[in-house]
């Protein structure tokens, strides 16, 4: 069955540093969608990558997408204490209803 | 842009009371459905809605929960005798139809039940 995992569990890093957040799953993917969560609150997207794709950028973020070794991995550049937050990648089927399978995401912290 | 919207943001209930969760999907869209995220743990999806029925449920979807789509534009969660352990964050999401389309989550309902 499909599963995503997010390594690793925990980060905590000094504001201005990079943090970097991988993402593995087991089957064919349409999409792998990246999500930002602070405690307790909703999920922000914040960036999809198709499958067609290898390399996304939006700001201080950059995501890339390995098909063959099915991983992804987030990229936070210049990091920020108002990045503190659970970061989850999300993976759909290739076939079916595209429901989304969740990682169990990385609890990313940012010491000012 | 348009955007999934959910009510209400928080609902407290008893142990043994059925709660409806209410969702109001975008327009357009297709596919519909209900996740569940457990405090300090991940989002688990509960099922999938397409074309006036359920595609896809996971086996946390058991006979308590049920879901509705009554008028065409709000997409209900039931749960028809909540106990303690349904107190969570559900989130409603909808999509397009075809592959490349990507899942709009709305913000989430905090259920508490005491």
């Amino acid at each position: 069955s499909q599963q995503g995992e997010e390594d690793p569990q925990a980060l905590s890093i000094q504001e201005g540093e990079n943090a970097t957040m991988n993402c593995s799953y087991k089957t064919s993917i349409n999409n792998l969608q990246w999500y930002r969560q602070n405690s307790g609150r909703g999920l922000v997207h914040l960036i999809l990558i198709r499958s067609n794709e290898r390399e996304k950028h939006s700001g201080r973020l950059r995501v890339t997408l390995d098909t063959s070794k099915k991983s992804s991995s987030l990229l936070i550049t210049a990091s920020r204490a108002a990045d503190t937050a659970s970061y989850f990648c999300a993976t759909d089927g290739t076939a079916g209803t595209y429901k989304y399978i969740f990682g169990t995401g990385t609890r990313l912290k940012v010491l000012a | 842009e348009p955007e999934v919207t959910q009510t209400p943001s928080h609902q407290v209930t008893q142990m043994g009371q059925e709660v409806i969760l209410r969702c109001v999907p975008i327009s357009n869209h297709l596919y519909f459905y209900w996740y569940r995220q457990i405090l300090g743990q991940k989002v688990e999806f509960l099922v999938s809605f397409y074309n006036n029925e359920i595609s896809e449920k996971s086996e946390i979807f058991d006979d308590q929960f049920s879901v509705e789509r009554p008028d065409g534009s709000n997409f209900t969660l039931k749960i028809r005798s909540t106990k303690l352990e349904d107190s969570a964050m559900y989130f409603c999401a909808s999509r397009n139809q075809g592959p490349s389309y990507e899942q709009y989550f709305g913000p989430g309902t905090r259920l508490t039940v005491t």
